[in-house]
């Protein structure tokens, strides 16, 4: 069965200092997201991608964060300069395009990857 | 402001016995609700979808009931198993939004 890859698995960081995760969504799905995700929490939307443009951005702390999908495929978040808030789990997930009903939205079930948990020191 | 409230406190329940969650939010015109399960250190994994014109699905085990005037979905596991232990999701999407809007989880413990 097909499955999201991220990387890397845990990532331990000093702040001030730059990262990166890498996320490879299931083959033909057009749409990723990047959520984070503290302890005891949802998963909060930070960005959405569909193919390589961002349809939504509006809770990404552009001042520090910055994600990319230049091919429309795989993606790149990056924090820089992380701080000690931003220690969670930031999870990627994609979905295919499924039509809704009667001219309805999308119902966007989404595949999460298994995450990333950082830990800013 | 828009809010969505799951059972604050974790759920215990004995092996066998249903299991209920509840999802209950305020200023939200959702077009449908997901639920979906998380294990520690894991991604959250789908399991259903009901649609704002829907009272009830199922799902083997499963079954979840959408109200939309009390504005509340509940979430059964029939039968519980000490592997149905995790952190259960809602996450709703209102018709004008493109993106879903997770609650914070209930944590359910099923015990042998």
């Amino acid at each position: 069965e097909a499955e999201v890859a991220q990387s890397p698995r845990y990532k331990i960081t000093e702040k001030s200092q730059a990262v990166a995760f890498w996320c490879d969504p299931i083959s033909g799905h057009a749409t990723l997201y990047w959520y984070r995700q503290i302890l005891g929490q949802g998963p909060e939307l930070l960005v959405q991608f569909q193919d390589e443009s961002v349809v939504d951005d509006s809770q990404l702390p552009k001042d520090r964060f910055s994600a990319e999908r230049l091919k429309g495929v795989d993606s790149t978040l990056k924090i820089q300069p992380a701080e000690l808030g931003d220690s969670a789990m930031y999870l990627c997930a994609s979905s295919a395009n499924t039509p809704g009903l009667a001219g309805g939205p999308r119902t966007d079930t989404q595949y999460f990857g298994p995450g990333t948990r950082l830990t800013v020191l | 402001s828009q809010k969505i409230e799951q059972n604050s406190e974790a759920l215990n329940i004995q092996e066998g016995k249903t299991a209920t969650l509840t999802c209950n939010y305020t200023n939200y015109s959702p077009a449908y609700l997901q639920w979906y399960r998380q294990d520690p250190g894991r991604g959250p994994v789908f399991l259903l979808l009901i649609r704002e014109n829907e009272k009830e699905k199922r799902k083997e085990r499963l079954k979840v009931t959408f109200d939309t005037t009390l504005k509340q979905s509940l979430f059964h596991i029939t039968a519980s198993q000490p592997a149905d232990s995790a952190t259960y999701l809602c996450a709703l999407r209102s018709g004008s939004a493109r993106q879903l809007t997770f609650g914070s989880g209930t944590q359910l413990t099923v015990l042998p």
